[in-house]
């Protein structure tokens, strides 16, 4: 089984909908991160999370919200999906230890707005 | 403006034809600098972490440099299974710990 996974891998919604992405993990890392990903533009944070109780702004974070149901669980929500938000979507974790930069990349969500 | 530059943008390679790809890089003070892998339709595979200029990692074909300004990841006699789009990252010494930012990537296509 993979230590990253993403659901759904796939999802098509219209302008205004409300929408979840869940990742989870079994890596038993602390820390997690939700990123986007367009053509032309490479990775950029939206949200990241050392730990339970830790939730923070990355550099794209409007229209966005996250929570962090637990160790393992990292959910990203648009509030009100807009076009623009079309983008493929990756979770990511990472330790505490000496290798804490070393961040896991589950499989992505492409999410298309109408 | 980018901190993390990567070039080319994309780049084709016969098989057994070596080359480089560049990634610059303009952060106050480097804590670290990493590189990925993607495949179409996947999420990045990490390959390597470099921290301090004139160190070098390597991985099969793969040879990654680092200088105080730029890093090369070097790729000898590459396969068609070496396609891929590479991509870079680097952690700034005055951001977050564990916050990174990435370039754009090279995308890598080797025929036979």
């Amino acid at each position: 089984d993979a230590d990253v996974t993403q659901t759904p891998r796939n999802r098509i919604t219209k302008t205004g909908k409300r929408i979840m992405l869940e990742c989870s993990q079994t890596k038993g890392h602390d820390r997690m991160y939700w990123y986007r990903q367009d053509p032309g533009l490479g990775l950029r944070l939206i949200y990241y999370s050392f730990d339970v109780k830790d939730i923070n702004k990355g550099e794209i974070s409007d229209g966005y919200s996250v929570s962090r149901q637990a160790q393992a669980k990292f959910s990203l929500s648009l509030e009100s999906a807009i076009p623009n938000q079309t983008a493929l979507y990756f979770c990511a974790t990472s330790s505490q230890g000496p290798n804490y930069n070393e961040q896991f990349f589950g499989p992505g969500t492409r999410l298309t707005v109408l | 403006e980018d901190q993390v530059t990567q070039s080319p943008e994309a780049l084709r390679l016969q098989e057994g034809e070596s080359s480089s790809l560049n990634c610059s890089y303009t952060v106050s003070g480097l804590r670290g600098l990493f590189w990925y892998r993607q495949d179409p339709g996947k999420g990045p595979e990490f390959l390597f972490t470099l921290y301090s200029a004139g160190e070098e990692k390597e991985k099969e074909r793969l040879k990654a440099t680092l200088t105080k300004k730029e890093s090369f990841l070097h790729i000898t006699a590459p396969k068609p299974e070496d396609s891929a789009t590479y991509l870079c990252a680097v952690h700034d010494r005055g951001s977050t710990l564990g916050r990174l930012y990435f370039g754009r990537g090279t995308q890598l296509t080797v025929w036979p």
